[in-house]
């Protein structure tokens, strides 16, 4: 199996809600990701679990709040969004090869 | 900062050879040439990597230089399933799960 799921496929909010993304894949991957994207912009990193500790936060807003409840599933909490934090969020996991990553089809995230 | 430099699109006719190059003049001796695409609205696919000799798989063949400052991903007999933004991506694999950093990458139009 190599494939990693998302879910929800596609997610609306308002400003005021809390809602979250789910991501999980049973490679034996001890790594995880967050990417975001913005339209026809490349991917970039938001947070990486190494054996499920965080390992890097590139400076993300704390009203994106990631969690790592076991190997296989990692989750992003989001909470006070704003309208440009509307974005295709990926998650992806690797192995041994770092740059070997595997990625979810992704959230797409409008905030409304 | 990506390390990588590509032209920004590309067309090439369908069941043709798509050779898209990418400059990475500043590759390290440890680095690896990492390739991976995005077919619109899903998330970036791994490829095919490399350190200094070409490789191949079923997707495509890469051929690096002898200086390793640039490369070439070959996709033998281009469909139109293959139009997407290709990434070029170095790395140093084994060095603490690193992100990938992307940068713009190519965007390669198969044409019927």
């Amino acid at each position: 199996d190599t494939e990693v799921t998302q879910t929800p496929k596609h997610l609306v909010m308002g400003m005021t809600n809390k809602k979250s993304l789910k991501c999980e894949q049973h490679m034996g991957h001890r790594a995880m990701y967050w990417y975001k994207q913005k339209a026809k912009k490349p991917p970039e990193l938001m947070f990486v679990y190494s054996y499920e500790k965080l390992s890097i936060n590139e400076s993300v807003p704390s009203r994106f709040s990631p969690e790592c409840p076991n190997s296989s599933l990692l989750n992003l909490h989001l909470h006070a969004l704003q309208p440009e934090d509307s974005a295709l969020y990926l998650c992806a996991s690797s192995q041994e090869s770092p740059g070997e990553q595997y990625f979810g089809p992704g959230t797409r995230l409008t905030v409304t | 900062d990506a390390k990588t430099t590509q032209p920004p699109s590309m067309d090439c006719a369908e069941g043709r050879a798509a050779n898209l190059p990418c400059n990475h003049s500043t590759v390290s001796g440890n680095e690896y040439v990492y390739w991976y695409r995005q077919i619109h609205s899903q998330g970036p696919q791994y490829i095919i990597h490399g350190l200094k000799n070409n490789e191949t798989n079923e997707m495509a063949s890469l051929i690096i230089t002898e200086d390793r400052k640039s490369s070439t991903l070959i996709l033998p007999h281009a469909t139109l399933r293959d139009t997407a933004v290709y990434y070029c991506i170095v790395l140093a694999p084994n060095s603490g799960n690193t992100p990938l950093v992307f940068g713009k990458g190519t965007r390669l139009s198969v044409i019927a």
